[in-house]
């Protein structure tokens, strides 16, 4: 079955603790995307990757980190210099061919709580 | 920058009824258009997407959006819904193509009552 894991789906963490969250996929897709959500704000994009590597900032990128070194995966650490971590995180993933427009997948979400 | 307004939080159906949620757009060129789904505690799944042609776009589980580029808007619709469609919806527009960045509307949660 082609998709998108995230692991955990639920992850509490003390305050001023780094904790690094999980997305894999299958799809051999080149990009990849992490985004942050909040009720009744919609979805903000922290980073995304289109290849291995490489990496850019989104709306939000202060207060995480990224890493790109397999296709497959692209891990989101969230440091303690992230004011209100607390949300739920959604990683994504799609093509990247010129031609057209790709359309994004979306992972299960890791709901983050930090005390 | 592009950006996307659902006017509507909150919307309360009857099972059977029609509906119609609201999006509008702001983007300078043709934009790539989305709508999404989301089951609570759940990632997001594809309704339906609009990237060119005709402007009256079929998507998953019955529901339909029609583009409209002199009012901005891109709203989706059901003829009838069903309990299971009780979920919360996102309007997503897209930029240019080999740079998928989408930007998401806040968002429209809808309640389906008996």
């Amino acid at each position: 079955d082609g998709g998108i894991t995230q692991s955990p789906k639920y992850l509490f963490r003390k305050e001023g603790q780094n904790v690094t969250l999980s997305c894999e996929q299958n799809l051999n897709h080149d990009a990849m995307y992490w985004y942050r959500q909040d009720p009744g704000q919609g979805l903000r994009l922290i980073y995304y990757s289109q290849i291995v590597n490489d990496f850019q900032k989104g709306d939000i990128a202060e207060g995480y980190s990224v890493s790109r070194e397999k296709k497959e995966s692209f891990p989101l650490t969230v440091t303690s210099a992230q004011k209100n971590p607390t949300a739920f995180y959604l990683c994504a993933s799609s093509n990247v061919d010129r031609a057209v427009y790709n359309e994004q997948f979306f992972g299960p979400g890791t709901r983050l709580t930090v005390l | 920058a592009q950006s996307v307004t659902q006017p509507d939080i909150h919307i309360t159906v009857s099972e059977g009824a029609s509906l119609e949620l609201r999006c509008n757009y702001s983007y300078g060129a043709t934009p790539y258009l989305f709508w999404y789904v989301q089951s609570p505690g759940q990632g997001l799944q594809l309704l339906l997407k609009y990237f060119s042609g005709d402007t009256l776009v079929q998507g998953i589980k019955g529901f339909e959006a029609e583009f409209k580029r002199s009012q901005s808007s891109f709203n989706l619709r059901k003829p009838s819904v069903h309990w299971s469609d009780a979920a919360e919806y996102f309007c997503a527009v897209g930029a240019t193509f080999g740079n998928e960045k989408l930007t998401f509307g806040t968002g429209t949660r809808l309640t389906i009552i008996p």
